[in-house]
């Protein structure tokens, strides 16, 4: 079973920050946060992972609290292209098999 | 950035033939690999790993002769799927990953089955 919680769907206008929040109170030290999405009849893409630091790249930023147990996601500034599926996942660094859960519906609408 | 190659794309066949799909790591070697299934508006439900040179681990409730694997390369891992029906009409998505980059698992672009 998967360990994230996130809500099923969001809505977020052009241009707006998009955040997506995921609950993941049973994490394990070792185990990541990965966020992952998924674009109608395509597989997954990668967007970010983190440990425990914030983490932030070309695509989003990582938010993840201090006791590790929830964590966002953020889209800056939002454009249609990023209507997706997004799911947050936890796994460890050891090659460890990655578990899906319902994900967010994110629209971004104009 | 590593790539995943997932072919066909798309495949229709009648039921009771076999299909074969491929998931090639391009520009790295994956000892691991997944396959995952994906019916419409469900998540990805992960059906096995692949081990290179071994074996692979199948989830509960799959059907190991039925959906059979073979990783027989570092960049080639095959999901066949024998004498399909139509309820193994599905999405298939493969993924692995590249151990010399910090990031996550790349998936293939997935491959369309429909079993007529």
């Amino acid at each position: 079973d998967a360990k994230t919680t996130q809500p099923p769907s969001m809505d977020c206008a052009e241009g707006r920050a998009a955040n997506l929040p995921c609950n993941h109170s049973t994490i394990s030290g070792n185990e990541y946060v990965y966020w992952y999405r998924q674009i109608h009849s395509q597989g997954p893409q990668y967007i970010i992972h983190g440990l425990k630091n914030n983490e932030t790249n070309e695509m989003a930023s990582l938010i993840i609290t201090e006791d590790r147990k929830s964590s966002t996601l953020i889209l800056p500034h939002a454009t249609l292209r990023d209507t997706a599926v997004y799911y947050c996942i936890t796994a460890g660094t050891s090659y460890g098999k990655l578990t899906f859960g319902q994900g967010t519906i994110l629209t971004v609408h104009p | 950035g590593a790539v995943v190659s997932q072919h066909p794309s798309w495949v229709i066949c009648k039921s009771g033939t076999s299909v074969k799909i491929e998931c090639r790591s391009l520009d790295f070697q994956a000892t691991t690999m997944f396959w995952y299934r994906q019916f419409p508006k469900q998540s990805l439900m992960l059906m096995a790993t692949s081990n290179e040179g071994s074996k692979a681990t199948y989830e509960q409730g799959v059907e190991k002769d039925k959906f059979l694997i073979n990783h027989a390369s570092l960049t080639l891992s095959t999901l066949t799927v024998t004498s399909a029906h139509p309820e193994d009409s599905s999405f298939y998505i493969c993924s692995a990953r590249d151990a010399r980059q910090d990031y996550g698992y790349t998936f293939g672009s997935g491959t369309r089955l429909t079993v007529v």
